[in-house]
């Protein structure tokens, strides 16, 4: 069960819009409509940003949105803020279990 | 207000035993799985394993089968993570968290504990 495939590191300028990208197989992302979006900043939890792709939490920003194409989900972030300035992590169901990404840096400039 | 209360940090040495734990608050804990998320220093997140305490069914990645287990006491609404014998490799922060009710995905956590780091040296 090998990690979902992220880019290392992403950034944007105050303002703009940008995507992340999670990358699985038809095994875990492509499979299912299971896959669940996270950010964390430095030293506290991870907070539950997008779940079954596209929906979002009671509370979570309309600035934050999920989709999928066949293997790959991604998140995009609109009206860039510095305070999105983070670490986003994807996650999949994978059968009995789940599978994270292996994490985004996004920086915000 | 739910919270989950994580025990504080632990130094242990290599082959010791372990057990860390997770107690729930403000909700009914035997309708909620718990889950355990490992995250090494510097790393990204791992997903361990979940367990619903109502009757202790109990799923782990393949990656931490046979390397932890995951336990619950629903009497006191705790839940916890245990070592036989740690090794270096287990230095890491681990996470409690709580799948949100409905979500069919074990990967689904609407609340977190706020983190147990284990340092393993000798």
């Amino acid at each position: 069960q090998s990690a979902l495939t992220q880019p290392a590191s992403v950034s944007g300028s105050p303002g703009q819009s940008i995507t992340i990208s999670c990358t699985g197989t038809s095994s875990d992302v492509g499979s299912h409509k299971l896959v669940s979006w996270y950010q964390q900043h430095p030293g506290k939890a991870p907070k539950l940003l997008i779940y079954e792709v596209s929906k979002r939490p009671s509370g979570v920003s309309n600035r934050f949105s999920g989709s999928k194409s066949g293997n790959t989900a991604s998140l995009t972030l609109s009206g860039l803020q510095t305070e999105d300035e983070a670490d986003y992590y994807c996650c999949s169901y994978a059968g009995t279990s789940a599978v994270f990404g292996g994490g985004t840096k996004l920086t915000v400039l | 207000e739910v919270q989950l209360v994580q025990s504080g940090a632990e130094v242990k040495k290599p082959g010791e035993s372990l057990k860390i734990s997770c107690k729930a608050s403000g909700y009914n804990f035997t309708n909620y799985w718990i889950g355990w998320v490992r995250q090494m220093p510097g790393k990204g997140l791992e997903w361990m394993g979940i367990i619903s305490p109502g009757d202790s069914d109990t799923r782990y990645s393949p990656s931490f089968q046979g390397q932890v287990t995951i336990s619950a006491d629903k009497t006191i609404s705790a839940a916890y993570l245990q070592w036989s014998s740690l090794k270096a490799s287990d230095i890491a922060n681990y996470y409690c968290a709580r799948r949100f009710l409905g979500s069919y995905h074990p990967g689904d956590f609407d609340y977190w504990g706020q983190g147990t780091l284990v340092t393993v040296s000798s």
